[in-house]
């Protein structure tokens, strides 16, 4: 299959720590983009990045977020000293730079914090 | 912030029903695109309407868009319980804009 992956799945973590998640977007698409899902709400936009440059990163929710693409390909996303209003799903998305611009999303790592 | 809003927030229907989701949005736009996400899972793309265009079509969906109105409305004809679902309308200001999603609308198919 060469859908959009996202690793892991499920996460729960205690306050105060570190979490870091991974998208591997589809292999020939060149924009990532990442999202935030809170229950009964859409996803929020985060950042996102065009091979390896982050070409938006100002809707990152605060300083404790942040994300990369050092290769151009797979992308992570770190939260550092989570809190309880961290607890979302995190969903990354795909697309190529042809054609029109519908996204391809990953199933999303749902995170809990304690 | 999010620029589109669904209507209804919920809709509860019996399969072989029509349903109709509608969406309204703030800004001016490039395209507008409607997306599926089923219970705990990621975000499926179902159709995607430019701002010149007024009326869409792929399969069972129709899509329609009135900008002059800032609206978007997604049809599902002849519904099936496996089209129930959270069903998310997304703007995009250009063709390389981050989308923007609304709230989105929960539908229930009843067999």
């Amino acid at each position: 299959d060469t859908g959009v992956s996202q690793n892991p799945r499920h996460k729960i973590t205690k306050r105060g720590q570190n979490v870091t998640f991974r998208c591997d977007p589809i292999s020939e698409h060149n924009r990532l983009y990442w999202y935030r899902q809170t229950l009964g709400q859409g996803p929020e936009f985060l950042t996102y990045f065009q091979n390896e440059a982050q070409l938006e990163k100002s809707r990152l929710l605060s300083d404790r977020f942040s994300a990369e693409r050092p290769k151009g390909s797979f992308s992570t996303l770190e939260i550092q000293r989570t809190e309880q209003g961290d607890s979302a799903m995190y969903l990354c998305a795909s697309r190529s730079m042809t054609g029109a611009n519908e996204q391809y999303f990953g199933p999303g790592t749902r995170l809990t914090v304690t | 912030s999010q620029q589109g809003e669904e209507d209804p927030q919920a809709l509860s229907i019996q399969e072989g029903e029509n349903a109709t989701m509608n969406c309204s949005y703030k800004t001016s736009i490039n395209n507008l695109q409607w997306y599926r996400q089923n219970s705990g899972r990621g975000l499926v793309h179902l159709i995607l309407i430019r701002s010149n265009e007024r009326e869409k079509h792929s399969g069972r969906l129709r899509v329609t868009l009135d900008t002059s109105k800032k609206s978007s409305s997604l049809l599902i004809t002849a519904s099936r319980a496996a089209d129930t679902a959270s069903y998310f309308c997304a703007t995009a200001s250009s063709g390389n804009t981050p989308l923007v999603f609304g709230k989105g609308t929960r539908l229930s198919v009843i067999a």
